[in-house]
């Protein structure tokens, strides 16, 4: 089964336009971390933020948001204001403390973002 | 400056010949990973290290092996066996447990098989 399901596989919007990325996942541990990553088309993952599972405060850095909600299992990821830059692959990972802290990621959501 | 350092960026092998793909991190580290990531999917784990001269078989584990010598290297030789190596591998590195517990990524080698 899948542990992180990212449902969206693309996305398109028009620069300046808000985009929510959806992210949901499974797990029985009571103890698990939430990743998103940025993907662009160099390549490299680049870590965007971590979220622990007591911590349920959503997170605003600049023109990204998240949301964390545990009754719904869904760590969603908000870009306000979109920007050409923003164009890439977005993972979304889940790590559970009790599987060896192995990362399980998401398929992905490929947005683009047209000037 | 710290980070993790993949070589080469693009790696060109005929079909039935061993590879060995290079991975450095110089950010202290305890556990290694490499992925497989192959067009639009996700990332698939192949082998992870959360020790040297320990590790574990991932996912997709056949076909691939590594070793762990030393904290900094976790090389993986993709043989012969491997049925359809040709892909982008990722390898990633961090401490679990630790303040800062996200993976690092390199910035990946593309493998093309012929």
């Amino acid at each position: 089964a899948q542990k992180v399901t990212q449902a969206q596989t693309e996305i398109s919007v028009v620069e300046k336009e808000d985009v929510t990325l959806d992210c949901v996942y499974e797990t029985r541990d009571t103890t698990y971390y939430l990743f998103w990553y940025k993907q662009p088309p160099s390549g490299e993952l680049v870590f965007l933020i971590r979220r622990n599972s007591f911590d349920e405060q959503n997170e605003i850095s600049g023109r990204y948001s998240w949301n964390f909600q545990k009754s719904t299992s869904s760590f969603n990821f908000t870009i306000t204001a979109s920007q050409v830059v923003d164009s890439a692959v977005y993972f979304c990972a889940l790590s559970e403390t009790n599987t060896g802290n192995q990362f399980y990621f998401g398929t992905g959501t490929s947005l683009t973002v047209i000037p | 400056d710290g980070g993790i350092t993949q070589s080469p960026k693009y790696l060109f092998r005929k079909e039935g010949q061993n590879v060995t793909l290079s991975c450095e991190q110089n950010l202290n580290h305890d556990a290694m990973y490499w992925y497989r990531q192959d067009p639009g999917q996700g990332l698939r784990l192949i082998y992870y290290s959360q020790i040297v001269n320990d590790f574990q078989k991932g996912d997709i584990a056949e076909g691939y092996s590594v070793s762990r010598e030393k904290k900094e290297s976790f090389p993986l030789t993709v043989t012969s066996a491997q049925k359809n190596p040709t892909a982008f591998y990722l390898c990633a590195s961090n401490t679990p447990g630790s303040s800062s517990y996200e993976q690092y990524f390199g910035p990946g080698t593309r493998l093309t098989v012929t």
